[in-house]
């Protein structure tokens, strides 16, 4: 079965630092989500990524593909406490057919005012 | 749109009992996944319903079950609660199924005791 490892686990910066989480797949990724949750609720949709070398931005996010390393790396610029939470990635594992999506066990990030 | 309503938003259970969680998904979203967070193990897939059919499922013992109803609603039941029960338990919506952009509820908060 398919496995995420997430890096660093836990992350605290200073307001205004630019930080990167990485997720590291195990198997092939055909399909990579990042998902973000505050502490106790939902997960909320960032990003979905589909295609190795794929670069997406929303806001002061930008997450990529590296289809060839097997991973995929989520960059926040000037983090604001806004952005505190628990960043998740989640992965398909098979290029057809109906897959579960497994998910890498987050990273926590606090933002210090 | 209304998002995915999980209800009820908390619950303690002592163990032994059984307990039925419910969750409504966004209209016109015909496929729910169900999964279960905690600290240690992260977030791992339950099983997944579609147009009334369970089209996927994790390895979970057969204490956990669920159903879906016509209306896409569904429910997850779990039998002879146990304490390693104690969760969130976050269910997702989405249009085609799980590897589409899934939308999260806020999660039922469960203690076992």
């Amino acid at each position: 079965s398919q496995e995420l490892e997430q890096s660093p686990q836990s992350l605290i910066v200073q307001e205004g630092k630019n930080l990167t989480i990485n997720c590291t797949s195990s198997k092939t990724l055909y399909g990579l989500y990042w998902y973000k949750q505050k502490y106790g609720e939902g997960l909320i949709f960032l990003m979905m990524l589909q295609k190795g070398g794929e670069e997406k931005s929303h806001e002061k996010i930008t997450a990529k593909l590296d289809e060839k390393k097997q991973q995929s790396s989520l960059h926040i610029t000037a983090s604001q406490p806004s952005h505190a939470g628990i960043y998740l990635c989640g992965a398909d594992g098979n290029a057809g057919g109906y897959q579960k999506v497994t998910f890498g066990i987050g990273t926590k990030l606090q933002v210090i005012p | 749109k209304a998002g995915v309503t999980q209800t009820p938003r908390y619950l303690i259970k002592t163990r032994g009992q059984q307990v039925t969680l419910s969750c409504s998904p966004i209209s016109g979203h015909r496929s729910v996944s169900w999964y279960q967070q905690t600290p240690g193990q992260g977030l791992q897939f339950l099983f997944e319903y579609f147009s009334e059919t369970q089209r996927n499922k994790g390895n979970f013992p057969g204490r956990f079950s669920g159903r879906q109803f016509s209306n896409s609603r569904s429910e997850m039941n779990v039998s002879t609660l146990e304490l390693g029960d104690s969760a969130l338990y976050l269910c997702a919506s989405s249009s085609q199924g799980a590897r589409n952009i899934q939308y999260f509820g806020a999660g039922t908060r469960l203690s076992v005791l």
